[in-house]
């Protein structure tokens, strides 16, 4: 079945380092692909998304491109603050049509701790 | 500012006893969608609905229970069958129709065991 594979963390990183979160997936069709955020005692939040190979999706200095060939959904920012940290899901849609519902299929995390 | 409220934030349970957490969307969403978390997890689907007084089981359903009476509401019952109910609970919402539609979430429930 369809399934999404993030980096493990911790993922330690000093103020202004650059970032990269590695997401990898599996999937019969053509999904659209997440970023969702979650900052302590939080729900989700949706922090970019792609809809197509090649698409890149961006929000608040992050960025993603759907690779489709690598089957990769990396989250880059060039830049990082001790306000970014948190934990990174990533998640791919597939239109289910047994259900007729988009399902949300999410990684297992990554946690991201920024410090001054 | 249209949005989804979960409540209480938190929630203890006692054995053998039934909770129910609540959700409430003011999106105007037609599907609703309960997911359990558990500590360095991912999220896991317990039910879905698509529509009002129609919801489908998701992946770990048994010992939940949930009901769709109006658009805007979506309760989750933990009854006492789901014997490890420890866990953030959250709700989200998304348009019916149109692949690659994001969900929106709630920001949580979390529940304990007295």
């Amino acid at each position: 079945g369809d399934s999404v594979t993030q980096m493990e963390g911790p993922v330690t990183l000093s103020e202004e380092a650059f970032l990269t979160i590695n997401c990898t997936y599996t999937a019969t069709g053509y999904p659209s692909l997440f970023w969702y955020v979650q900052y302590p005692g939080e729900g989700l939040q949706l922090l970019l998304k792609a809809t197509k190979a090649d698409d890149k999706g961006s929000n608040k200095g992050f960025e993603a491109t759907y690779r489709k060939e690598t089957t990769s959904f990396h989250l880059e920012k060039g830049s990082v603050q001790v306000s970014d940290s948190a934990v990174y899901f990533c998640a791919l849609s597939g239109f289910m049509f047994s259900g007729g519902y988009n399902k949300l299929i999410f990684g297992a995390g990554t946690r991201l701790a920024v410090h001054p | 500012d249209g949005g989804i409220t979960q409540s209480p934030k938190y929630l203890f349970r006692k054995e053998g006893q039934n909770v129910t957490l609540s959700c409430e969307q003011n999106l105007n969403h037609d599907a609703m969608y309960w997911y359990r978390q558990d500590p360095g997890q991912g999220l896991r689907l317990i039910y879905y609905s698509q529509i009002v007084n129609d919801f489908q089981k998701g992946d770990i359903a048994e010992g939940y229970s949930v009901s769709r009476e109006k658009k805007e509401s979506f309760p989750l019952t933990v009854t006492s069958a789901q014997k490890n109910p420890t866990a953030f609970y959250l709700c989200a919402s998304s348009p019916r129709h149109g692949e690659g539609q994001p969900q929106h979430f709630g920001d949580g429930t979390r529940l304990s065991i007295l």
